[in-house]
């Protein structure tokens, strides 16, 4: 069985430009999660769907940020303008379950922005 | 609010010897606790996870940890170091019934010496 996996691994843009992160979830998943790590601090939850529903999405941080799953099968997030400040590792996950007990995690998608 | 700290970012012990990770947890309800890792250029791994069951849990590759309410503590220990056991190991915490979010620790990258 496929893990989750995300594209591209490793994005470097400058700083006004747009990017989008995708993530593949586990094949019938139906809860998706998006978290990120930055400057090896913390990971930081960002938003949960179940199937296309944003479930919570209180760990967005600010209206650049659009997340969307189109048809509850992958997921994207788009940094629109990308700041500074956003570079880091996006992190997605996937779970059959809403326990939160049994998210399965992609490699990531490490960002840098210049 | 939940919260997670992990004493020392970076962890070097010798091949053969105990590994000890430090966690400390704050919840305002009893918790369910985690242990990830992260192996270089992978995604997190769960290594186990306490959900109010037996206080002693055991995780793959030898790892096992133990939940102590009156010391707010879910630390992880392995009796002997192998070099493969060399990654980051992230400490986490998620409140039964919130479904989604969990909070992680800053990581501790965890070295091995030969």
């Amino acid at each position: 069985e496929a893990g989750v996996t995300q594209f591209p691994s490793h994005s470097v843009i400058e700083k006004g430009q747009t990017v989008t992160l995708r993530c593949d979830p586990i094949s019938g998943h139906d809860n998706l999660y998006w978290y990120r790590r930055v400057m090896g601090k913390e990971i930081k939850f960002l938003l949960h769907f179940v199937k296309e529903s944003k479930q919570d999405e209180s760990g967005m941080p600010n209206n650049r940020f659009l997340a969307e799953r189109t048809g509850g099968t992958y997921s994207t997030l788009k940094v629109q303008p990308a700041e500074l400040e956003d570079s880091g590792v996006y992190f997605c996950a996937s779970s059959p379950t809403q326990t939160g007990l049994e998210q399965y995690f992609g490699p990531g998608t490490r960002l840098t922005v210049t | 609010a939940q919260s997670v700290t992990q004493l020392g970012s970076h962890v070097s012990v010798s091949e053969g010897a105990l590994v000890l990770l430090r966690c400390n947890y704050s919840s305002s309800v009893p918790p369910y606790l985690f242990w990830y890792v992260q192996y270089p250029n992978q995604g997190l791994q769960l290594l186990l996870k306490y959900t109010s069951a037996a206080t002693l849990v055991k995780g793959i590759n030898g790892f096992e940890a133990e939940f102590k309410k009156s010391e707010t503590s879910f630390h992880l220990t392995k009796p002997s170091a192998h070099m493969s056991d060399a990654a980051e190991y992230f400490c986490a915490v998620s409140e039964p019934g919130s479904a989604s979010k969990i909070i992680f620790g800053s990581g501790t990258r965890l070295s091995i010496r030969p």
